[in-house]
């Protein structure tokens, strides 16, 4: 079974242009999550998809991030326009919903990492 | 501000010895994890506590809790320099009837042959 992918690996931009980061969960997982890393810091909560259905977006940092789940499969993160501020690691993560049968624990992607210069 | 916050930062120790790491958190929780992050890869799950467990064990790991302080540790036991990476907390304090974690920082273990 495939686990979570991300894509792309890693991403140079410049400020003001825009990224778009991609994640394929684990097929019949309901449960998508994102995550930034920055330099060494807490891996922060960004936002939770249930489905297709934004959960929890309370650690989206502003509007310049937009996250999308359409059908509720694979998701995206797009960055418009990117600052230096953004750069960092994004890991996306996938979990079984918890009604079932899911324990609780997180399928995490190798993360894609962003520099913004 | 994020919920988990690991103890050391960054830990060095030799082949055969024990590492212990330990986190704090703040709220109340309905579980804490372990996860452990190589170098350039994505996070892994070790083990799940649950709030009303005070130790659990999963081979040469050894995770307590305790509720009352706010506070787990991870032990491993006769580390390994494959052992060397990343460990992080994170805290699941059920959001809306959905898992939520909250990770920390993280502590850096290298374990030299």
């Amino acid at each position: 079974e495939a686990g979570v992918t991300q894509f792309p690996s890693h991403s140079v931009i410049e400020k003001g242009q825009t990224v778009t980061l991609r994640c394929d969960p684990i097929s019949g997982h309901d449960n998508l999550y994102w995550y930034r890393r920055v330099m060494g810091k807490e891996i922060k909560f960004l936002l939770h998809f249930v489905k297709e259905s934004k959960q929890d977006e309370s650690g989206m940092p502003n509007n310049r991030f937009l996250a999308e789940r359409t059908g509720g499969t694979y998701s995206t993160l797009k960055v418009q326009p990117a600052e230096l501020e953004d750069s960092g690691v994004y890991f996306c993560a996938s979990s079984q919903g918890l009604a079932k049968g899911g324990t609780g624990e997180l399928f995490f992607g190798e993360g894609s990492r962003l520099t913004v210069l | 501000s994020q919920q988990g916050e690991e103890d050391p930062q960054a830990l060095s120790i030799q082949e055969g010895e024990n590492a212990t790491m330990n986190c704090s958190y703040k709220t109340s929780i309905n579980n804490l994890q372990w996860y452990r992050q190589n170098s350039g890869r994505g996070l892994v799950h070790l083990i799940l506590i649950r709030s009303n467990e005070r130790e659990k064990h999963s081979g040469r790991l050894r995770v307590t809790l305790d509720t009352s302080k706010k506070s787990s540790s991870l032990l491993i036991t006769a580390s390994r320099a494959a052992d060397t990476a990343s460990y992080f907390c994170a805290t699941d304090a059920l959001s809306g009837g959905y898992n939520k974690l909250i990770f920390g920082a993280g502590t850096r273990l290298a374990v030299h042959p």
